[in-house]
């Protein structure tokens, strides 16, 4: 595997449903990101992690709850979504937390979708 | 605030065409400026940065970006595009927290 993956591509769950996200980059980087990607919106940063630890929350539900166990796996749990959680999820990483300033590498996305 | 605005959702082109898509930004100080493009069922790939220097940029694919400051623009170029270039295109600008504040997109449409 190269690059960032993510897993799974595409997920259906109802709003009782306990899912993770599963992101896993394998270029030695110490930063990785969780975005969300709506239909004609720009894209929302979520959480960032910095060699393991959470160096951003923007205000995201406590419905999303990250985990970073080491700096290439980056999970992202999900319970008791809203139908309006529906969107595509993306991973990045970067050599280190300054996505406003280094080149971030994305996975391909998982494409979520809450009935 | 900072923000960015990309004034075009879509935009239709012919192949062999040229192309200019369209980025505004809202920032105090100067600006770290990008533009990624993300192709059907990929992820975002960065196509060029801007940092400081030369005003004109270049990027991979035969892409170009020129920064005006005088116009908090930093359109994005190609002089003639291809059906492979189909995608939609973001700009973004880093803000002071080293994270980028993303424009809603535009996506590129090549007629044959």
């Amino acid at each position: 595997e190269t690059g960032v993956t993510q897993t799974p591509r595409h997920l259906v769950m109802g709003m009782t449903n306990k899912k993770s996200l599963k992101c896993e980059q394998h270029l030695g980087h110490n930063a990785m990101y969780w975005y969300k990607q709506s239909a004609k919106k720009p894209l929302e940063l979520m959480f960032v992690y910095n060699f393991k630890e959470q160096t951003e929350n923007n205000s995201v539900p406590s419905r999303f709850s990250p985990e970073c166990p080491n700096s290439s796996h980056l999970f992202l749990h999900l319970h008791t979504l809203q139908p309006e959680d529906s969107a595509l999820y993306l991973c990045a990483s970067s050599q280190d937390g300054t996505g406003g300033y280094n080149e971030q590498f994305f996975g391909p996305g998982t494409r979520l979708t809450v009935l | 605030a900072q923000s960015v605005t990309q004034p075009d959702i879509h935009i239709t082109v012919s192949e062999g065409a040229s192309l200019e898509l369209r980025c505004n930004y809202s920032y105090g100080a100067t600006p770290y400026l990008f533009w990624y493009v993300q192709s059907p069922g990929q992820g975002l790939q960065l196509l060029l940065k801007y940092f400081s220097g030369d005003t004109l940029v270049q990027g991979i694919k035969g892409f170009e970006a020129e920064f005006k400051r005088s116009q908090s623009s930093f359109n994005l170029r190609k002089p003639s595009v291809h059906w492979s270039d189909a995608a939609e295109y973001f700009c973004a600008v880093g803000d002071s927290n080293y994270q980028l504040i993303w424009g809603a997109g535009t996506k590129l449409i090549i007629k044959p």
